[in-house]
């Protein structure tokens, strides 16, 4: 059974306190990890999607990496827009119609 | 740019009742899907259609029914609502493309069942 677990559930920084979010993950041959973005009362926004292990991507102060186990979220000082809840999602290679697994998240809360 | 509307955004329900939820994509995405989400649980997947005519379970499906008449409009019906499926439920839709084709939320429906 695929199985994803992020930390911290929850991260406070304060404005410019640059840190990292945890996804850990099993699953039975990655063809995709995603991370999500999430507003309070919105659906889920696409962030990133990597693929292979030593892989990375960024956009404007996120950076995502990705090894055989996990990936980071890496955040760089942050403002109080990046607050949110991040979702950590993984896509088997023998899942039926591209499902995707999604951890709990991580709620970051930037202050000023 | 109207992306994936659901309606309606709050609906409250005593338990034995029925309603239908309407998700609409004007962006002509074969792929829809249905999550529920709950506090301190990830996004379940409860049904999903890959096209028109086509529907399959996900990883929740009891107690749910979807229809995808059109390839635009996906529905998902509660026919005897229970106080277990209060939620915040989401849909979502992709294109084929791609295997790892990125998913396009809906802003989702908060359902009460007292």
């Amino acid at each position: 059974e695929d199985q994803v677990t992020q930390s911290p559930e929850a991260l406070r920084l304060q404005e410019g306190e640059s840190s990292s979010l945890n996804c850990s993950y099993t699953v039975s041959g990655l063809r995709g990890l995603f991370w999500y973005r999430q507003d309070p009362g919105k659906g889920p926004e696409f962030l990133f999607t990597l693929y292979s292990a030593g892989e990375e991507k960024e956009k404007e102060r996120l950076k995502a990496t990705l090894t055989k186990k996990e990936s980071f979220l890496h955040i760089t000082a942050p403002k109080p827009e990046d607050s949110a809840t991040y979702l950590c999602a993984v896509q088997a290679r023998n899942s039926g119609y591209s499902t995707l697994t999604f951890g709990k998240g991580t709620m970051l809360l930037v202050s000023p | 740019n109207a992306g994936v509307t659901q309606t309606p955004k709050f609906r409250v329900l005593k338990t034995g009742q029925s309603m239908t939820l309407l998700c609409a994509q004007d962006m002509n995405h074969e792929y829809m899907y249905w999550y529920r989400q709950d506090p301190g649980m990830g996004l379940r997947l409860i049904h999903y259609s890959v096209g028109e005519g086509t529907t399959a379970k996900g990883e929740v499906p009891d107690g749910y029914n979807v229809s995808r008449l059109k390839k635009q409009n996906f529905l998902l019906g509660l026919e005897s609502a229970a106080p277990s499926q209060t939620s915040v439920y989401f849909c979502a839709s992709r294109r084929r493309g791609s295997q790892t084709e990125k998913l396009f939320f809906g802003s989702g429906t908060q359902l009460s069942v007292l």
